[in-house]
């Protein structure tokens, strides 16, 4: 069945890099998304990878695709105070399919 | 451009009773997707809808439903209310079901008492 895990807590401290691990189990996933929650709000689609993908780089946003270990991460270079949120990793088989969400992993950045 | 809109954003409803909860996608989006989410199970996909079609569903209980009307803008309704049913009611939308970038709205809050 389909699974995404990641851990629920995460504390770094400003201007360290941040890095949000996530497993998923379907290995036909295609796509691999990750959303910020912040209180508050809905969610927010940060960046998303295709499985034929090994990392995409978005400013301060890198994502890391080890399609073998069926593991995503997502690496906030400099973290700020306002990168303080929930961060959902999730994955989709197709374009059109369902979206599966991880349970989230809070973000808490120490001074 | 008006982001996705949902209404009511807090609702407090008893066990039993029924709830309808609306979202307006944005502009020009006509599918709208509805998750629950809870503290426990995090983020559940509910369904999806596009062109007034319900193209996805989750494994939810036939207790929830929804529909899509000709505007695009879709309701979702509980019926027989469960305290278990109390969470954060998430919309979103996307230009189409093909679109990987989905728009998320506030939330409705919903607490069964």
């Amino acid at each position: 069945g389909e699974d995404v895990e990641q851990s629920l807590f995460l504390s770094v401290r400003e201007g360290d890099s941040s890095v949000i691990n996530c497993t998923y189990t379907d290995s036909s996933s295609t796509y691999l998304y990750w959303y910020k929650q912040e209180p508050g709000a809905g969610l927010q689609l940060l960046t998303y990878i295709f499985s034929n993908m090994d990392m995409k780089q978005d400013q301060r946003l890198t994502v890391l695709l080890n399609k073998k270990d069926k593991h995503l991460s997502l690496r906030i270079a400099d973290t700020q105070t306002g990168d303080s949120a929930i961060y959902f990793c999730a994955e989709s088989m197709n374009r059109d399919d369902k979206i599966i969400f991880g349970k989230g992993t809070r973000l808490h950045i120490l001074p | 451009k008006a982001g996705v809109t949902q209404t009511p954003r807090y609702l407090i409803k008893t066990r039993g009773q029924q709830v309808t909860l609306s979202c307006s996608p944005i502009s020009g989006h006509r599918s709208v997707s509805w998750y629950q989410q809870t503290p426990g199970q995090g983020l559940q996909f509910l369904f999806e809808y596009f062109s007034e079609t319900q193209r996805n569903k989750g494994n939810f209980p036939g207790r929830f439903s929804g529909r899509q009307f000709s505007n695009s803008r879709s309701e979702m309704n509980v019926s027989t209310l469960e305290l278990g049913d109390s969470a954060l009611y998430l919309c979103a939308s996307s230009i189409g079901p093909r679109d990987n970038e989905q728009f998320f709205g506030p939330g409705t809050r919903l607490t069964v008492l």
